[in-house]
């Protein structure tokens, strides 16, 4: 069981260039979420999805976009990156939300320059 | 990764000790409140989860506890082991199905 799966673990980028990380996991749950966690801070939400098909925006959305095309996996793109997105980003999933733990990925570290 | 627990508060205790780490939170209205552990290059371990309508909840060699009165969220780990070494987050439920996540404390245990 492998829960959640991020890929990559490790990514460098350019200024403006794009890129797609992905979020797959196995728990047939239909909350997932994607988080940034930045030195000396807790994780902030960017967007999370209730359901296939559905998005929605957290507290951090400005330059990202997101994609639930398929229950078990939830895409964050950045469409032209910037070095203020250089973060550490995790992905969460739980069964319905609210009032029930998340479960994480190991996340992915994106350096931007 | 190494980097998240940079300026974070840190709790030094010593291999067996018992700890307590603290939380303020922030929304009364919060129902739902939860501990997650953090090790160094690696995503948030769910510990233990309370709900509002308690105010105590045990789990094995962890203790949360909840004082709605003045907000605030505590975990304690008894005899705590090197193992126990991570940065700690509370997150709090205030509605719309989002944990709001505190900034940590580092807990590091020396022998």
């Amino acid at each position: 069981n492998a829960g959640v799966t991020q890929t990559p673990k490790f990514r460098v980028l350019k200024t403006g260039q794009s890129m797609t990380l992905l979020c797959a996991q196995d728990m047939n749950h239909e909350y997932m979420y994607w988080y940034r966690q930045d030195p000396g801070m807790g994780l902030r939400l960017i967007h999370y999805s209730v359901g296939e098909g559905t998005t929605a925006k957290g507290e951090v959305p400005d330059g990202y976009n997101v994609s639930r095309l398929k229950k078990q996996n939830f895409l964050l793109g950045l469409e032209s990156a910037a070095p203020s997105q250089t973060s550490v980003y995790f992905c969460a999933s739980n069964v319905n939300g609210g009032n029930q733990p998340q479960h994480f990925g190991d996340g992915t570290r994106l350096s931007i320059l | 990764g190494e980097s998240v627990g940079l300026h974070l508060p840190t709790l030094s205790v010593q291999e067996g000790d018992n700890s307590i780490i603290n939380c303020a939170y922030s929304n009364s209205a919060s129902d739902y409140f939860i501990w997650y552990k953090q090790e160094s290059g690696k995503g948030p371990q769910f510990i233990i989860d309370i709900r509002s309508n308690m105010d105590k909840r045990q789990g094995q060699r962890v203790t949360v506890l909840l004082n709605k009165t003045v907000k605030h969220l505590s975990l304690q780990i008894a005899a705590t082991q090197p193992g126990d070494s991570a940065v700690y987050f509370c997150a709090e439920n205030s509605g719309y199905n989002k944990l709001i996540f505190g900034a940590g404390t580092r807990l590091a245990v020396h022998p």
